[in-house]
């Protein structure tokens, strides 16, 4: 098993340009988010999916969107990138939704926006 | 809405010495998570706390969670520099959604 995928490790956008994060996992795991780490803040939870076709927003959505199309595939677009964006992004996944049990993060992706 | 809060921000320590990081919650939680995150790298699960003054131990790391389920420590003894990393608590209080604490930042002296 890969485990949790992410694709691209490091990106540079410039302000108003779009992108999308993408992150796979291979484990059937029905729950999967996103986190941004910004130095001191620790992660802070941007989207979260707890099966295919349903989403719903974490502490700090604006500017990002995300879909849920597959178990697999948990993609995040940004819409119109603004420095404040800068930031580690890691996409997370654990085996069911309630309860509790141990996330498995992605290797996470670097993105500066100038 | 629901805070983890986490102290302190950074600690240095001698290599032999012990090490100890807190986490408080604003609410009840139903469990809580320490992950630890070498640098440059993406958070690894250590552990899961569910009972009320539950005490679990792996090896040199004991973990605790309060009471009231609203705090918990991870307690290292005699640090390695192994140990090196950020260590991350994350609480959940009934929802979907993992609160992480800011970290603690472990560095340890040779």
């Amino acid at each position: 098993n890969a485990g949790v995928t992410q694709t691209p490790k490091f990106q540079v956008l410039k302000t108003g340009q779009s992108m999308t994060l993408q992150c796979a996992q291979d484990m059937n795991h029905e729950y999967m988010s996103w986190y941004r780490q910004d130095p001191g803040m620790g992660l802070r939870l941007i989207h979260y999916s707890v099966g295919a076709g349903i989403t719903d927003q974490g502490e700090v959505p604006n500017g990002y969107n995300v879909s849920r199309s597959t178990t697999e595939d948990f993609p995040l677009r940004l819409l119109s990138a603004a420095p404040s964006q800068t930031s580690v992004y890691f996409c997370a996944s654990s085996p069911w939704a309630g309860g509790g049990n141990e996330q498995f993060f992605g290797p996470g992706t670097r993105l500066t926006v100038l | 809405g629901q805070q983890v809060m986490q102290i302190p921000q950074y600690q240095h320590v001698q290599e032999g010495e012990d090490f100890t990081t807190y986490c408080n919650s604003s609410t009840t939680l139903s469990n809580i998570q320490w992950y630890k995150q070498r640098p440059g790298g993406h958070p690894v699960f250590l552990i899961q706390l569910v009972k009320s003054g539950e005490v679990k131990k792996q090896k040199r790391l004991t973990f605790q969670f309060g009471e009231a389920k609203k705090n918990s420590s991870l307690h290292i003894t005699a640090t390695q520099t192994t140990d090196v990393g950020t260590y991350f608590c994350a609480g959940r209080a009934g929802s979907y959604q993992l609160t992480f604490g800011k970290g603690t930042k472990l560095s340890v002296i040779p």
